[in-house]
């Protein structure tokens, strides 16, 4: 079985401050891991994904998470926030084989303020 | 197309009626997923079709969801007797298969979002 939790449903920071959203995952097997971003009326579009090496992962927009198996997390970071950057996060776990679900977790809504 | 296409965009029901929402993706992708998203909540998981097989329909919530890929590309989730706890975005996901990895992506549509009064 499979599970996510996103510490914090809301995160507000300061434009050009520093982003974190936090991930801890569950996985009875080696995980792949993926953060989607989801703006208002629009569909999930992927920021970033882990599968095997390095375990820095860096994605779009500037965003970039680490994957530290020890603490089974995969906190999301970006060092300066943007206005663009509000919306909400998910962070979210899949398993070995192509028919295996994503499984999600609730969800961050971040806000920018100027 | 270029992306996963989902119709209607907006759905209001009355409590009782039928429903059908549409998901078209991405052309040459085997793998669909259909997930549920209720306000404020992630996505969660319904059905799984590879090719025209429903390989995994543990999410759907009761025997009222059905949902179907006869050829093995457009897909139809349907509804039946809707209630007001059915309310949420239903969102498509298609990937293709290469191999048997869960590390490809999932492309997900723009959703369904279905009001039921």
């Amino acid at each position: 079985a499979q599970s996510v939790t996103q510490l914090g449903s809301h995160v507000s920071v300061s434009e050009g401050a520093l982003v974190l959203l936090r991930c801890n995952y569950s996985s009875s097997v080696p995980p792949y891991l993926f953060w989607y971003v989801q703006y208002p009326n629009q569909g999930l579009q992927l920021l970033l994904k882990y599968t095997t090496g390095a375990t820095l992962v860096k994605g779009i927009n500037g965003f970039e998470a680490e994957f530290k198996k020890s603490e089974t997390s995969f906190h999301l970071t970006k060092p300066s926030a943007h206005m663009s950057d509000a919306a909400e996060y998910f962070c979210a776990v899949r398993g070995e084989t192509s028919g295996s679900r994503l499984t999600f977790g609730e969800g961050t809504q971040l806000t920018v303020n100027p | 197309g270029a992306g996963v296409s989902q119709s209607p965009r907006y759905k209001v029901a009355k409590r009782g009626q039928d429903v059908a929402l549409r998901c078209d993706p991405i052309s040459g992708h085997v793998s669909l997923f259909w997930y549920q998203q209720a306000l404020g909540q992630g996505p969660e998981f319904l059905t799984y079709f590879q090719n025209e097989a429903q390989l995994d329909k543990s999410g759907l919530p009761s025997d009222r969801f059905f949902a179907e890929r006869p050829e093995g590309s457009v897909s139809t989730l349907k509804i039946q007797r809707t209630q007001q706890e059915d309310s949420a975005v239903y969102l498509c996901a298609s990937s293709l298969r290469t191999g048997t990895s869960g590390a490809n992506v999932l492309t997900f549509g723009a959703g369904s979002r279905l009001t039921v009064l």
